[in-house]
């Protein structure tokens, strides 16, 4: 049981690039999220999903979009990266957002 | 929307001491707390929660007490270890619009021996 994986852990983009980051999740949880980490910040919520084929914008949707095309699955995207997304971003997903919210492991984005 | 905030930023207490985190919220129809452990390099992973229509609970080493009507919660590690180190994360939950879960800012625990 892998739980919640990302894909990839680490990236370096140019300003100005594009990336899509993965989310896969093996545990049948309707809702999925995605968050980014700053220091100091704590975790803020960038977009989530409450099933196949819905997104809804979180905290700090801006320059970022997502896709939920398979229940299993939550796609974030970057279409034109800025320094000002250099972060970790965290996927996590839970069942009908009730209860433990479960992480994957992270991905480290450097945007230069 | 729901705003978390949480005290101290860093906290640094002696091997066998008792650590608490506090924690306020806004939202008085949150419903759902949550605090979550993070080492270093790692993901945030759930120790205890509580939910509105209890006061406190507890879970070994590890427990939480909540007061709706000051909307406040708080973290309690007693005889704190060096693996104890680590960033906690409080967090609020009200039911609806995705069940979203909004964080505190987090708490650098460190553990001394």
């Amino acid at each position: 049981n892998a739980g919640v994986t990302q894909t990839p852990k680490f990236r370096v983009l140019k300003t100005g690039q594009s990336m899509t980051l993965l989310c896969a999740q093996d545990m049948n949880h309707e809702y999925m999220y995605w968050y980014r980490q700053d220091p100091g910040m704590g975790l803020r919520l960038i977009h989530y999903s409450v099933g196949e084929g819905t997104t809804a914008k979180g905290e700090v949707p801006d320059g970022y979009n997502v896709s939920r095309l398979k229940k299993q699955n939550f796609l974030l995207g970057l279409e034109s990266a800025a320094p000002s997304q250099t972060s970790v971003y965290f996927c996590a997903s839970s069942y009908l957002g009730l209860g433990e919210a479960f992480f994957g492991q992270g991905t480290r984005l450097t945007v230069v | 929307g729901e705003n978390v905030e949480q005290h101290p930023s860093t906290l640094s207490v002696q091997e066998g001491d008792s650590a608490v985190i506090k924690c306020t919220y806004s939202d008085s129809a949150s419903n759902y707390f949550p605090w979550y452990k993070q080492e270093l390099g790692k993901r945030p992973q759930l120790i205890i929660d509580i939910r509105s229509n209890v006061g406190e609970k507890k879970d070994q080493r590890i427990a939480v007490t909540l007061n709706k009507t000051a909307k406040h919660f708080s973290l309690h590690i007693t005889e704190t270890q060096p693996e104890d180190s680590a960033v906690y994360f409080c967090a609020a939950r009200k039911a609806g619009g995705g069940n979203k879960l909004t964080f505190g800012t987090g708490t650098q625990l460190k553990v001394e021996l």
